[in-house]
């Protein structure tokens, strides 16, 4: 089946790294993405990475794919204040389907 | 600005009442999909079009919804007889087909049903 978990809060203190996590059941999934929801916005895409791939680095953002576990996680270097938002895990590919497959979300708040 | 528009940004609406979004994706996007979201959750597929073509629809898309593309650029989605359960963000995405796996969203419309 597919799902996406996610833990739903975290705080972190402005300058520190930040580390969101989530899992997946689906190990057809082709692509996992993050996305970025400000409040009363739309969806941003931040990165995303392919399943064959278990790293992949942009400016302050890593995304660690682990495929045997089926866990990916993004880190944020160097935290800011105009980090905190709503992050979203998501997979696409899985049973060969074009659709988005969302996690619930992880709110981030960070803090001076 | 070049990104995927929406609109309106807001609608309220009394229950029963019938509405209708519309969604302007990216210029040369052929794909467009549509995501409902509610409150506290990640946004959940609804339907997406090829060119004009309706090629997928998610079991939330009840008989009261039905979306068009109608010359494969633009799209609408309507919804008749609202209930308050509708009352959700609706959310547009595109992409092009040689990188569908690639979708970006636009703001969002969002409907209270009151």
């Amino acid at each position: 089946g597919e799902d996406v978990e996610q833990s739903l809060f975290l705080s972190v203190r402005e300058g520190d790294s930040s580390v969101i996590n989530c899992t997946y059941t689906d190990s057809s999934s082709t692509y996992l993405y993050w996305y970025k929801q400000e409040p009363g916005a739309g969806l941003q895409l931040l990165t995303y990475i392919f399943s064959n791939m278990d790293m992949k680095q942009d400016q302050r953002l890593t995304v660690l794919l682990n495929k045997k576990d089926k866990h990916l996680s993004l880190r944020i270097a160097d935290t800011q204040t105009g980090d905190s938002a709503i992050y979203f895990c998501a997979e696409w590919g899985s049973g060969g389907y074009n659709k988005l497959i969302f996690g619930a979300g992880t709110r981030l708040a960070v803090h001076p | 600005d070049t990104g995927v528009s929406q609109n309106p940004r807001h609608k309220i609406t009394k229950r029963g009442q019938n509405v209708t979004f519309r969604c302007d994706p990216i210029s040369e996007h052929n794909r467009l999909y549509w995501y409902r979201q509610t409150l506290g959750q990640g946004p959940e597929f609804l339907t997406y079009f090829q060119n004009e073509a309706q090629l997928e629809k998610s079991r939330l898309l009840s008989d009261r919804f039905s979306a068009e593309r109608p010359k494969g650029s633009f799209s609408t989605l309507e919804i008749q007889r609202t209930e308050q359960g509708d009352s959700a963000m609706y959310l547009c995405a595109s992409s092009l087909i040689s990188a569908g796996y690639e979708q970006y969203f636009g703001p969002g419309t969002r409907l209270t049903v009151t």
